[in-house]
C-alpha cells in the first residue's frame, strides 16, 4: 500500500498571504489529523477528521481550518498568515477511529513564512 | 489533562552498546503509549506500541519498550545499537477510554550512536 502522501513538500508564501494543505491517506483509511510540527513548540495537535466530520481540534486560531472529503482526503487551510506559521506540517492518518491504532504519517508539507 | 515527558533532550550511545530513550506519562485513566522515529526531513515512523498485556513489547527494528504502570513509564530500548539508529524519537500517550485519535507527543529526544 502507498503511504500518506502530502503535497507540495515544500512551500514559500509571504504574510498576509492564505495557503492550502493536502494529504491523501493510505487507502481504507478514514480517520486523518494534522499536526503542526516547531523547534519550540514541539509536535502540536491541529484537528481531526472521520467520516468528513472534524471530531477533535487543537488550540489553534480560527485561521486554521480543515476538511475531509467523501474519499478521506484531507485538506487544511491557513488564512492571513503569520511568520510564526512557519512549520513543517504533518497529516496522519489511521484504519479507524479509537485510541488503539497508531497513526500513520506523512513525510510533512514545509511552510516558510516570509 | 494528558502529558508526556521526556526527561532527556540528547542521548549519546557507541554503536554497538545497549540505548535507553526515557519516556513518562500522564493521563487521567490507563494509557495507550506509543514510540515514534523522526528521520531528517521526514515525518514519523510508528515503532510500537503498548495496549495491553506483556509489559515488554517489542517492535520494528530491533526495539522494545517497557511498560511499568508504578512507575509511568515506557522507555524504549535496544540492546545493541547502529549508527542508523540515530534519530529524533517521540513517545506518544492516549487515554484508555478515548475514542478520538489524538496523540499527546513528548517533546523528543535526539539520538546519536557514534561509531
Amino acid at each position: 500500500k502507498a503511504g500518506v502522501t502530502q503535497t507540495p513538500r515544500y512551500l514559500i508564501k509571504t504574510r498576509g498571504q492564505q495557503v492550502t494543505l493536502s494529504c491523501s491517506p493510505i487507502s481504507g483509511h478514514r480517520s486523518v489529523s494534522w499536526y503542526q510540527q516547531t523547534p519550540g513548540q514541539g509536535l502540536q495537535f491541529l484537528f481531526e477528521y472521520f467520516s468528513e466530520t472534524q471530531r477533535n481540534k487543537g488550540n489553534f486560531p480560527g485561521r486554521f481550518s480543515g476538511r475531509q472529503f467523501s474519499n478521506s482526503r484531507s485538506e487544511m487551510n491557513v488564512s492571513t498568515l503569520e511568520l510564526g506559521d512557519s512549520a513543517l506540517y504533518l497529516c496522519a492518518s489511521s484504519p479507524d477511529r479509537g485510541a488503539t491504532y497508531e497513526q500513520y504519517f506523512g513525510p510533512g508539507t514545509r511552510l516558510t513564512v516570509t | 489533562a494528558q502529558s508526556v515527558a521526556q526527561p532527556e533532550d540528547q542521548v549519546n550511545v557507541a554503536e554497538g552498546n545497549p540505548l535507553t530513550v526515557k519516556c513518562t506519562y500522564s493521563v487521567s485513566g490507563n494509557p495507550y503509549l506509543f514510540w515514534y522515529v523522526q528521520y531528517p526531513n521526514r515525518g514519523l515512523q510508528f515503532l510500537l506500541k503498548y495496549i495491553t498485556g506483556d509489559n515488554l513489547v517489542k517492535g520494528s527494528y530491533g526495539f522494545e519498550a517497557e511498560f511499568n504502570k508504578s512507575q509511568t513509564s515506557f522507555h524504549l530500548k535496544k540492546p545493541s545499537a547502529l549508527v542508523s539508529d540515530s534519530a529524533l524519537y517521540f513517545c506518544a500517550v492516549r487515554d484508555r477510554g478515548s475514542t478520538l485519535g489524538r496523540l499527546y507527543f513528548g517533546r523528543g529526544t535526539q539520538l546519536t550512536v557514534w561509531p
